[in-house]
């Protein structure tokens, strides 16, 4: 069974253009969950889909945010009009979460966006 | 608001010796799930352990072990005789309980460097 998969691993770019990621979930894993970590900081959370409806968005996910899983299985999240401060670390975690079952969240590589 | 504090922002240790991540969380949920990550110098988030509200009960797996204590809201980590494999990032996490028990977003802590010298 393969991991989480993100693409690219790693992405510059200049203030104000658009960038977006893609995570590849595990296979079968109903959920999936998109965080961002800033240098010495923990993973703090952004969105999250069960199949492909947002549930839950954080009030970090600014509207220049969006985040999509068209089919419920692979999702992108687009930034647009970057800014410095969206540099960090996105990461996307994937989990199975069933009725009576409690879940765990299965962390990808990450995609570190750099912006000049 | 839910809140995780890893008080230890650097330990290093030599090789084989024992070292203790601290741990203490906030919720005012009476359901909740403790997990610890490892993000060792490659980034990816490993998974470690998950434990819920209601089982109190020490594990170990191997060199690692686990204390939960409800009444002090700590949940701290011990590697018995470090390597140097063990260096990375250490993250503590909670998480609230949805309805049929399982749980979604996690709040995690600022993270534990472990630095194990040879």
């Amino acid at each position: 069974d393969t991991g989480v998969s993100q693409n690219p691993r790693h992405k510059i770019t200049k203030r104000g253009q658009n960038v977006t990621f893609r995570c590849d979930p595990i296979s079968e894993h109903n959920r999936l969950y998109w965080y961002r970590q800033t240098l010495g900081q923990g993973p703090e959370f952004l969105t999250y889909f069960q199949n492909e409806a947002q549930l839950e968005k954080s009030r970090l996910l600014s509207d220049r945010f969006s985040a999509e899983r068209p089919k419920g299985s692979f999702s992108t999240l687009e930034i647009q009009r970057t800014e410095q401060g969206d540099s960090a670390m996105y990461l996307c975690a994937s989990s199975l979460a069933l009725r009576t079952y409690t879940d765990t969240q299965y962390f990808g590589p990450g995609t570190r966006l750099t912006v000049l | 608001a839910q809140k995780v504090t890893q008080a230890q922002t650097e330990i290093s240790v030599v090789e084989k010796e024992d070292v203790t991540l601290d741990c203490v969380y906030e919720t005012r949920d009476t359901t909740y799930y403790l997990f610890w990550y490892k993000q060792p110098p490659s980034g990816e988030l490993v998974f470690l352990i998950r434990r819920n509200s209601f089982d109190e009960q020490n594990e170990i797996s191997g060199r690692y072990s686990w204390n939960f204590q409800k009444s002090t809201s700590s949940f701290n980590f011990t590697i018995t005789a470090s390597q140097v494999v063990d260096s990375a990032v250490y993250f503590c996490a909670l998480s609230e309980a949805r309805s049929g028990g399982s749980n979604y977003k996690l709040t995690f802590g600022k993270g534990t460097l472990l630095t194990v010298n040879p």
